[in-house]
């Protein structure tokens, strides 16, 4: 089953924060972030996995609560190079299955 | 530049037909794994390959398969084209075979007519 990311969109001035979430019904033993900008190739941002760590890239970070099956990305002081669509996708078993996407628009 | 490489960019085809995409994984990567991107289903994980043997299976139809080779390159097979497998289809590939990094290819964009 599909994890629920929210929101579904969101727009930011530059230098402001954000919170991306993404929960699943289903038990999970990791939680993948991507952002993909138009037109373009998902890139990685991060991987977090059972134990609830929290990790960070640049300006970006995450954490990944197990008990509750959620995952929220941070992005903080955000970037206009930040735009994009944020994918979460969980690994259960044999399965990676994407959220439907969070569009972040960052305006000057 | 992830260094992962696909073949071709765009696919212009007629219901019915078959199609082959090509993916080449970065060097020393050993898995290999194919997602169907479309406007109304998102990021679909369809198959992966790790060192030429089929590791996980995701919603991949019937009439699409796919392999990987000897030197590690992918193909992904499209048969019976309908019109709603129009769709942009990636490959990634990681080092190991479990969840790791993926690093996408630049994606084929198909389109069935």
């Amino acid at each position: 089953q599909q994890p629920v990311q929210s929101p579904q969109a969101v727009i930011l001035r530059e230098g402001e924060d954000a919170v991306i979430n993404c929960s699943s019904s289903k038990a999970l033993y990791s939680v993948h972030w991507y952002r993909q900008k138009h037109g373009e190739a998902p890139v990685f941002l991060m991987i977090l996995l059972k134990g609830g760590e929290q990790k960070g890239h640049e300006k970006i970070s995450a954490s990944f609560n197990e008990k509750k099956q959620q995952s929220s990305l941070y992005l903080t002081a955000s970037q206009l190079s930040y735009s994009g669509t944020y994918f979460c996708g969980t690994a259960a078993g044999n399965m990676l299955t994407f959220g439907g996407g969070t569009r972040l628009m960052v305006k000057p | 530049d992830s260094g992962v490489t696909q073949t071709p960019k765009h696919l212009i085809t007629a219901t019915g037909q078959r199609v082959t995409l090509r993916c080449s994984p970065r060097s020393g990567d050993l898995s290999v794994y194919w997602y169907q991107q479309s406007l109304d289903q998102g990021l679909q994980f369809l198959i992966q390959y790790y060192n030429g043997e089929e590791r996980a299976k995701g919603n991949i139809l019937e009439r699409f398969s796919a392999q990987q080779f000897p030197d590690l390159h992918s193909e992904l097979n499209l048969s019976s084209l309908e019109l709603g497998d129009s769709a942009l289809y990636f490959c990634a590939s990681s080092v190991a075979a479990g969840w790791e990094t993926q690093y996408f290819g630049p994606g084929t964009r198909l389109l069935v007519l």
